[in-house]
């Protein structure tokens, strides 16, 4: 039981490059959250999909697309990256009305 | 719109020490979570408690305690006895009413380190 993989760990992208982070789950939760974490800033919700066939905008989704693929995936892609979406990548996967959200290991992305 | 205050950037303290992070609120609903995280320098987060707002007991888990009251919308964590391991930063976070998934909203985080 792995709960929340990420892949990959680590990317280093160039200015206009185009990437999409994996996100998956083996808990059969409904919803499944991206954040992303800057320093100094916390946490911020870039999109989450309350359940499989849904996805809505969070705080800061410029710039980002999103896919529920089934129930236990749930992509972010960047288009065309852009050093100001160099930052931690996190996903996370809840239960509905249980609130406790379950986080991966994170994706540390670098774009130059 | 739901706001989160830490306003404690970095804490540093002394083995055995006796510490509290601070966390203020602020939200409109009247059917809310709060949650605590701890962040390792290893990077994950760390669930630690949630706390619905119908729910003002005090809660106690070990060294661990937190302190929620709704008339100063305040949810403050208290770590008793420091330890070297509990250095880490520490978020607090604010959940809306949301029947169908829940966004968090997260302070900005306070650094706690603990020295021996």
């Amino acid at each position: 039981n792995a709960g929340v993989t990420q892949t990959p760990k680590f990317q280093v992208l160039k200015t206009g490059q185009s990437m999409t982070l994996q996100c998956a789950q083996d808990m059969n939760h409904n919803s499944m959250y991206w954040y992303r974490q800057d320093p100094g800033m916390g946490l911020r919700l870039i999109y989450y999909s309350a359940s499989e066939g849904t996805t809505d905008k969070g705080e800061v989704p410029n710039g980002y697309n999103v896919s529920r693929l089934n129930k236990r995936e749930f992509s972010l892609r960047l288009e065309s990256a852009a050093p100001s979406q160099t930052s931690v990548y996190f996903c996370a996967a809840d239960r509905v009305n249980y609130n406790e959200q379950f986080f991966g290991p994170g994706t540390r992305l670098t774009v130059l | 719109a739901q706001k989160v205050t830490q306003a404690q950037t970095e804490i540093s303290v002394v083995e055995k020490e006796d510490v509290t992070l601070d966390c203020v609120y602020e939200t409109r609903d009247t059917t809310y979570y709060l949650f605590w995280y701890k962040q390792p320098p290893s990077g994950e987060l760390v669930f630690l408690i949630r706390r619905n707002s119908f729910d003002e007991q005090n809660e106690i888990s070990g060294r661990y305690s937190w302190n929620f009251q709704k008339s100063t919308s305040s949810f403050n964590f208290t770590i008793t006895a420091s330890q070297v391991v509990d250095s880490a930063v520490y978020f607090c976070a604010l959940s809306d009413e949301e029947t169908s998934g829940s966004r968090l909203t997260f302070g900005e985080g306070t650094q706690l380190t603990v020295n021996p």
